[in-house]
């Protein structure tokens, strides 16, 4: 059974503007750690936000933003002002327990700014 | 800080070949795990080498294996290569820090004839 679902077809966003990547999870463990990466052209995954399953506020880290809810089990990337750099797939994955680098990733979301 | 250095960028083999793949973490990581990537399976985790040894293994054949150096430097292997072999293959390392993510390399892109 799939651990990570990213369901979401290609998608167009203007520059400036926010984008919602969905990101629902499927664990039977209290501990886990919910985790995005971007991936450019060029290959290398780029760590973007955590949130643990402990965290009671939702992560933020400069324009990316995750609106965490757990009872959904869903932890979905906002990404505010797009920028040109953004253009990417984007790749949500779950570590569950901790302090180990198993990570099950999620398919992935492209994403592509137009000007 | 250099970040995870993988080499080489680019590799082409022939089928039955073996290739050896070779991963500098960031400097002070100890913890070192692999990743392949293709179109079909998506990213799928291999390995994870804490301390020289074998931390945990993905579902992967024996074909695949790794070690890793006293330096925390990895090298992995696959033997008797298969055209479905090929693929992007990721190293990443992570600090000591329970919450602490992974930082991927470039990878290696690896195209089997």
């Amino acid at each position: 059974a799939q651990k990570i679902t990213q369901t979401q077809p290609g998608m167009f966003v203007q520059e400036k503007e926010a984008v919602t990547l969905d990101c629902t999870y499927d664990t039977s463990d209290q501990s886990y750690g919910l985790f995005w990466y971007k991936q450019p052209s060029s290959g290398e995954m780029i760590f973007l936000i955590y949130q643990g399953s402990y965290d009671e506020q939702n992560a933020t880290e400069g324009r990316y933003s995750l609106n965490f809810q757990k009872a959904r089990k869903s932890a979905n990337l906002v990404i505010s002002a797009s920028q040109l750099g953004d253009s990417a797939m984007y790749f949500c994955a779950m570590r569950e327990g901790q302090g180990n680098n198993r990570l099950a990733f999620g398919k992935g979301n492209q994403v592509v700014v137009i000007p | 800080k250099a970040g995870v250095t993988q080499t080489p960028r680019y590799l082409i083999k022939t089928r039955g070949q073996q290739v050896t793949l070779s991963c500098s973490p960031i400097s002070g990581h100890r913890s070192v795990s692999w990743y392949q990537q293709t179109p079909g399976q998506g990213l799928q985790f291999l390995f994870e080498y804490f301390s020289e040894t074998q931390r945990n293994k993905g579902n992967f054949p024996g074909r695949f294996s790794g070690r890793q150096f006293s330096n925390s430097r990895s090298e992995m292997n696959v033997s008797t290569l298969e055209l479905g072999d090929s693929a992007l293959y990721l190293c990443a390392s992570r600090s000591a820090g329970e919450n602490s993510p992974l930082h991927f390399g470039n990878g290696t892109r690896l195209t089997v004839t």
